[in-house]
């Protein structure tokens, strides 16, 4: 099956800093999503992203599909912004549509 | 964006027991439903993909019998884990999507925490 990984696995930040999260996926995918899980465990949708590059707010995500690859960039982070971050790509088989989860980013944002 | 909720939060049942877990697409009809499961500190893992008025697909290694998911209708999915055991305690996510293959995007709702004891 297809794989997934993200990096780093971990991460630590002081409020304000900002980072970038990676993606890679090991096969060609429909469509890729980008999400926050808090620590309540709550996935929230980030972004929607196939390709291209999309900016909400502080965050922006691009896709480059054909290096089966995808940044998330979180900028002036803050505590709020801790939690795990998951990338995840949806690949149609002919028969069904299945989302696929990275390894996730563990994000630490501190005072 | 679409509202996915997800029943109960949290359950502590014995051993033995069945505990049934419900997901409903508040704002829209879901074609498809996803159920997964997350151990700690881990990613989620696809268990079975459900669409309505059909039997649900199991992703290879999750016992059919233990957990049951049925589709009833466009806007309710749901999960029994049949004769619970300690091991079956984890925290279950399910998502709900539209639209045709290749171009939808999931909505999960708020996971349940299952402790079996």
């Amino acid at each position: 099956g297809i794989q997934v990984e993200q990096s780093p696995p971990d991460l630590i930040l002081q409020e304000g800093a900002n980072s970038t999260l990676r993606c890679n996926f090991s096969d060609s995918v429909n469509n890729l999503q980008w999400f926050h899980q808090n620590p309540w465990g709550q996935l929230i949708n980030l972004f929607y992203i196939p390709s291209g590059t999309k900016q909400n707010g502080r965050l922006s995500a691009t896709t480059v599909a054909t290096e089966r690859y995808s940044l998330l960039y979180i900028s002036s982070s803050q505590t709020t912004d801790s939690g795990v971050y998951f990338c995840a790509v949806e690949l149609y088989t002919g028969t069904a549509s299945k989302l696929t989860f990275g390894t996730g980013t563990r994000l630490q944002v501190t005072l | 964006g679409a509202v996915v909720s997800q029943h109960p939060s949290r359950v502590i049942c014995k051993s033995g027991t069945s505990v049934k877990i419900e997901c409903r697409s508040l704002d829209f009809q879901a074609t498809t439903m996803f159920w997964y499961r997350q151990f700690p500190k881990k990613s989620l893992m696809l268990m079975a993909t459900s669409n309505e008025g059909s039997k649900a697909t199991y992703e290879q290694g999750v016992e059919k019998d233990k957990f049951l998911i049925n589709h009833a209708s466009l806007t309710l999915s749901t999960l029994t884990v049949t004769s619970a055991h300690p091991e079956d305690s984890s925290f279950y996510i399910c998502s709900a999507s539209w639209g045709g293959w290749g171009n939808t995007e999931a909505f999960f709702g708020q996971g349940t925490r299952l402790t079996v004891v």
